[in-house]
């Protein structure tokens, strides 16, 4: 199975950087997502980490280590409208579309 | 090209009833999840479907059931509704199977008194 573990929540200011790390234990997986999700609302993709290392996508990254169960989503210049949940989720290779979702971080921007 | 679509957004119930939800995925995708939100449990998996056939099921009680369409929309349905199904369904759609991105849709808020 799969054990899915991110702080529950993180505060930071405007202009600032972030990163919200996640662990997990998997027997196999075809990758890991990050999802944003503001309150209400469907969570929106952000990424999909398949390899190991990062990728850049603007003001978001991520970063994948397989062999240290390991992931982290980098936010940089932080604005206002970056509060939300941010939900790291594992798909396994053998649940057809059952993605495993850790109970997501509560990212809080001040100004 | 059009995201995932679901219908209705919000929706009040009363213990007992049964309700209908429906989702039309992406065009072209036809892996359909469904997924119920709560504030206590987060995001937990209800069941996969692709090309009609159910073939993931999480642990729902069996009052929770689906289907789907030769035209890949979904729906899925709840029975004897209970107060502790008042949850946020949401639906997500992928091209077919394991290693490409699934994409959300806004989701059917279901209240039940």
């Amino acid at each position: 199975g799969q054990n899915i573990d991110q702080p529950t929540e993180m505060t930071a200011t405007e202009g600032a950087i972030v990163q919200i790390n996640c662990t997990y234990q998997t027997s196999g997986f075809n990758g890991l997502f990050w999802y944003q999700q503001h309150a209400g609302e469907a969570p929106t993709f952000l990424s999909y980490n398949v390899l190991d290392g990062l990728e850049e996508k603007g003001r978001f990254s991520s970063f994948l280590s397989r062999s240290k169960g390991y992931s982290y989503l980098l936010l940089k210049e932080l604005q206002m409208k970056d509060s939300a949940s941010y939900l790291c989720a594992v798909d396994p290779t053998d649940s057809w579309g059952k993605l495993q979702f850790g109970a997501g971080t509560q990212v809080v921007v001040t100004p | 090209k059009a995201g995932v679509t679901q219908t209705p957004r919000y929706l009040i119930k009363t213990r007992g009833q049964q309700v209908t939800l429906s989702c039309s995925p992406i065009s072209g995708h036809r892996s359909v999840s469904w997924y119920q939100q709560t504030p206590g449990q987060g995001l937990q998996f209800l069941f996969e479907y692709f090309s009609e056939t159910q073939r993931n099921k999480g642990n729902f009680p069996g009052r929770f059931s689906g289907r789907q369409f030769s035209n890949s929309r979904s729906e899925m349905n709840v029975s004897t509704l209970e107060l502790g199904d008042s949850a946020l369904y949401l639906c997500a759609s992928r091209r077919d199977r394991g290693g490409e991105t699934q994409y959300f849709g806004p989701g059917t808020r279901l209240l039940v008194l």
